[in-house]
């Protein structure tokens, strides 16, 4: 079974902090999509990652691509509250061509 | 900007009642999704369909689910006879290429809340 891990699952912080969220797996991604899923709502899409090592600014946000498609992360920079939300990494497995969801990160940023 | 539509937003069906979860995907997509999340839990792949048929199931879609076409516009997903697990958020998702293009991602509505009494 293809999982995609994320890590932390749950994390509560302070307006202005910085973090970061890991994705990880053991199979390899032939691309990687994260997503912001609010509650009642579907996962909106905030950037894809093709290419090993490739890196993507969305504001605060920066993506990175593990250098073997395994695993991603997402490091916010100075969080707002409006950064609050649940995190999710996807991807498609490039043996199965499954699209596969992550567990999720759940983010509360303080005010 | 163009989005997926999905209705109703919520639906509350006994239990061994027949339900259909409609969608309206972007009008110029041609791939379609349907993926189901239990509360709590995390977004499950359903079931793919492209060129009015089924291209990719995942063992959840089993032979009580059937996804339609019906016309040009709507996407539908049947559940024959509903039981209590099938309660979740039900989502839809369309692109314009098949998924593992990475350049063609998918867009999701907003879902359908089913609970099953």
């Amino acid at each position: 079974t293809q999982l995609l891990e994320q890590s932390p699952q749950f994390l509560s912080i302070q307006e202005g902090e910085n973090l970061t969220v890991y994705c990880n797996s053991s199979s390899v991604f032939s691309s990687l999509q994260w997503y912001r899923q609010e509650p009642g709502e579907g996962p909106v899409l905030l950037v894809t990652v093709v290419t090993g090592g490739e890196v993507k600014k969305l504001k605060r946000l920066t993506f990175q691509f593990g250098d073997a498609r395994k695993d991603s992360s997402l490091h916010i920079t100075a969080a707002q509250t409006g950064d609050t939300g649940l995190y999710l990494c996807a991807g498609t497995d490039s043996g199965t061509y499954k699209y596969i969801f992550g567990t999720g990160t759940r983010l509360k940023v303080l005010a | 900007e163009p989005e997926v539509t999905q209705t109703p937003s919520h639906q509350v069906t006994q239990m061994g009642q027949e339900v259909i979860l409609r969608c309206v995907p972007i009008s110029n997509h041609l791939y379609f999704y349907w993926y189901r999340q239990i509360l709590g839990q995390k977004v499950e792949f359903l079931v793919s369909f492209y060129n009015n048929e089924i291209s990719e199931k995942s063992e959840i879609f089993d032979d009580q689910f059937s996804v339609e076409r019906p016309d040009g516009s709507n996407f539908t997903l049947k559940i024959r006879s509903t039981k209590l697990e099938d309660s979740a958020m039900y989502f839809c998702a369309s692109s314009s290429g098949p998924k593992h293009y990475s350049n063609q991602p998918q867009h999701f509505g907003d879902g359908t809340r089913l609970s099953i009494l």
